[in-house]
């Protein structure tokens, strides 16, 4: 069991350029997330899907757009990323079963945006 | 507007003492909340989590409390060890969006130390 699984764990962007962060889990859960981490700051929400097909926004969405094709995947992108995306963004899941609201983490991707 | 806050960026113990971390939220409407703990470069892991209808729950060495008229909890670990030294996030829970959705409101973190 894996668990939550994030790649790439490091990348390096340009200004104005694009990429997709894959997060995987392999506990078959319904919900997954999308957090940024910022010096200093807590977890902050970007994005959140509650089951296959769906997504929705979080707290802090702009300039992010997300996909969940397969309940096992859920896909970040940054179409055109700016210097205040440089941040660790961490991948999370979960199951919507029982009173626990606790959600698996991935280890992250650091991202620097130049 | 921080929900959740921890107002202690920083805290060091002795390796057998106890160390408490603390947390205070704003927002009347959460109804569960958890403690994290995170290494550097790791993603963080859940630690311990309580009821708002409970005021303390115990998990070995871990317990935490709930004040709810304070809108105040905290985290006691004891004894301290020096693998617990690791930065522990406050989080709340509360129905996002106007939907049927919870989502978890993070403090900022505070860095525990814990020397031998």
């Amino acid at each position: 069991n894996a668990g939550v699984t994030q790649t790439p764990k490091f990348r390096v962007l340009k200004t104005g350029q694009s990429m997709t962060l894959l997060c995987a889990q392999d506990m078959n859960h319904e919900y997954m997330y999308w957090y940024r981490q910022d010096p200093g700051m807590g977890l902050r929400l970007i994005h959140y899907s509650v089951g296959e097909g769906t997504t929705a926004k979080g707290e802090v969405p702009d300039g992010y757009n997300v996909s969940r094709l397969k309940k096992q995947n859920f896909l970040l992108g940054l179409e055109s990323a700016a210097p205040s995306q440089t941040s660790v963004y961490f991948c999370a899941s979960r199951s919507p079963a029982g009173w626990s609201y606790e959600q698996y983490f991935g280890p992250g991707t650091r991202l620097t945006v130049t | 507007d921080q929900q959740v806050k921890q107002n202690s960026p920083s805290l060091s113990v002795q390796e057998g003492r106890i160390s408490i971390l603390n947390c205070d939220y704003t927002n009347s409407m959460f109804d569960y909340f958890l403690w994290y703990k995170k290494y550097p470069a790791e993603g963080p892991t859940f630690l311990i989590s309580i009821s708002s209808i409970k005021d303390k729950n115990e998990d070995g060495r871990f317990t935490v409390f709930l004040n709810k008229s304070a809108k105040h909890l905290s985290l006691h670990i004891v004894p301290s060890q020096p693998g617990d030294s690791a930065v522990y996030f406050c989080a709340a829970s509360a129905l996002w969006g106007g939907g049927s959705n919870y989502k978890l409101t993070f403090g900022k973190g505070t860095l525990l130390t814990v020397n031998p």
